[in-house]
């Protein structure tokens, strides 16, 4: 079973609107908490990452929340560009893991002009 | 300077043919991994090898056999391939005193099981 649940499964947003995408874990033991972004033919790449010691982590127009009591997590994008259009995955991982990520199902954002 | 380079990254061959992806990277990396995306984006691990020794294993059929030859090089070999087999497999590399950061994912292989 999925690990790391996320939604929606597809976003559209006007240009210079936020995109917000929510994710929820279950397994305590995830203490990294990455974001993917993936363009089209292209392998996920690394957006931004938080650690369950922070609540917010923000980089440039993009912010990850963390809610370590409800397990949850979201990224914001803001300004949102149509060059933002992608799919984007959250994902987790526990340190002692040997790099195992646990993905969420992706969430296809659309930035309309 | 491709850091985790992948080929072929298209494959169409036939039900029951025999075929390997490959995968290296320059990066200095000790780990390496490989992914399957299905028709629906769903990323999923199936394999993981560290200094050429098998670690992460998840339930893949035995039909998938990775080899380590070093550990700048993983590839996959895929036997008696099914339609199911259909997806795009990703492979990343990390090193693992840098764990959970410094994963590199390749740009993926393309596999159309017909």
């Amino acid at each position: 079973q999925q690990q790391v649940k996320q939604s929606p499964q597809s976003l559209i947003v006007q240009k210079g609107g936020i995109s917000i995408i929510n994710c929820a874990y279950e397994n305590t033991a995830f203490d990294y908490f990455p974001w993917y972004q993936q363009f089209p033919g292209k392998g996920p790449a690394l957006l931004i990452a938080i650690r369950p010691d922070v609540s917010e982590k923000k980089e440039g127009r993009f912010t990850i929340s963390f809610n370590k009591s409800a397990k949850q997590f979201s990224l914001h994008i803001m300004d949102s560009q149509p060059g933002d259009s992608a799919t984007y995955f959250c994902a987790a991982t526990s340190t002692d893991s040997w790099g195992k990520f646990q993905f969420g199902a992706g969430t296809q954002v659309v930035v309309t002009p | 300077d491709t850091a985790v380079s992948q080929t072929p990254k298209y494959l169409v061959t036939q039900m029951g043919n025999d075929k390997s992806i490959k995968c290296e990277q320059n990066l200095g990396h000790d780990t390496m991994y490989w992914y399957k995306q299905d028709s629906k984006k769903f990323l999923k691990i199936m394999f993981s090898y560290n200094n050429k020794e098998l670690i992460i294993n998840e339930t893949v059929p035995n039909r998938f056999s990775p080899k380590s030859p070093d550990k700048a090089h993983l590839n996959l070999h895929i036997n008696s391939l099914e339609l199911g087999d259909s997806a795009v497999y990703f492979c990343a590399s990390s090193r693992y005193t840098d764990l959970p950061y410094g994963y590199t994912f390749g740009s993926g292989t393309r596999l159309t099981v017909v």
